[in-house]
């Protein structure tokens, strides 16, 4: 069965500066994997996704994420952090075959102080 | 299109009783999904539809628990005999094709409270 770790819990970082949100998965094929971001009292938006072609894919709202397969990594980076990405951010990976169900991440919740 | 809807956002009802939360996906979408989520965890999956077939359920879902969608369009979630520990956030999610594939479009949540 697959399993995703998000290490962080919270992280915190300055408005403007860069942001990396960490995600590792334990999986025997290669994985489906996402991101989904959360604001407060709301369902879940997908900000990217990958299973194929480039490692490093780009997303809405300026996000983007490397697949690394000798990491076992799909880590989540934007360049310049907005007070509006303050949310929670899910890492999710889907197992192949049968119905794809993915497992979600626990979650970092990102603090963005002005 | 509107989106993933569901009804109602809050939900507050006493142990014991019997609850019924209600999703409208998105109309192209065939596949339907119901998770929970409670608080600092990631959404939990529940069961899913593809069409009008419930095709998979997971151990999380209790005898208590039933899910139907009808005719392949909207879908209803049914607790009944609550209890507190079912206190948490029920997340819908639509797609057309696996959502483990292409991703979901999810609901704003249904934010139970057993009391």
């Amino acid at each position: 069965a697959q399993s995703v770790t998000q290490p962080d819990i919270h992280i915190t970082v300055s408005e403007g500066a860069s942001l990396e949100l960490r995600c590792n998965y334990s999986y025997g094929a290669t994985p489906y994997l996402f991101w989904y971001v959360q604001s407060p009292g709301q369902g879940l938006q997908l900000l990217l996704k990958y299973f194929s072609g480039d490692t490093l894919v780009q997303g809405i709202k300026g996000f983007e994420a490397e697949f690394k397969r000798s990491q076992s990594s799909f880590n989540l980076r934007k360049p310049s952090v907005h007070w509006s990405d303050a949310a929670e951010y899910f890492c999710a990976v889907g197992r192949s075959g049968g119905s794809y169900i993915p497992t979600f991440g626990r979650g970092t919740s990102l603090i963005v102080h002005p | 299109d509107t989106g993933v809807s569901q009804d109602p956002r809050h939900k507050i009802t006493k142990r014991g009783q019997n609850v019924t939360f209600r999703c409208d996906p998105i109309s192209e979408h065939n596949r339907l999904y119901w998770y929970r989520q409670t608080l600092g965890q990631g959404p939990e999956f529940l069961t899913y539809f593809q069409n009008e077939a419930q095709l998979e359920k997971s151990r999380l879902l209790s005898d208590r628990f039933s899910a139907e969608r009808p005719k392949g369009s909207f879908s209803t979630l049914e607790i009944q005999r609550t209890e507190q520990g079912d206190s948490a956030m029920y997340l819908c999610a639509s797609s057309m094709g696996a959502g483990g594939i292409y991703g979901y479009t999810f609901g704003s949540g249904t934010r139970l409270t057993v009391v």
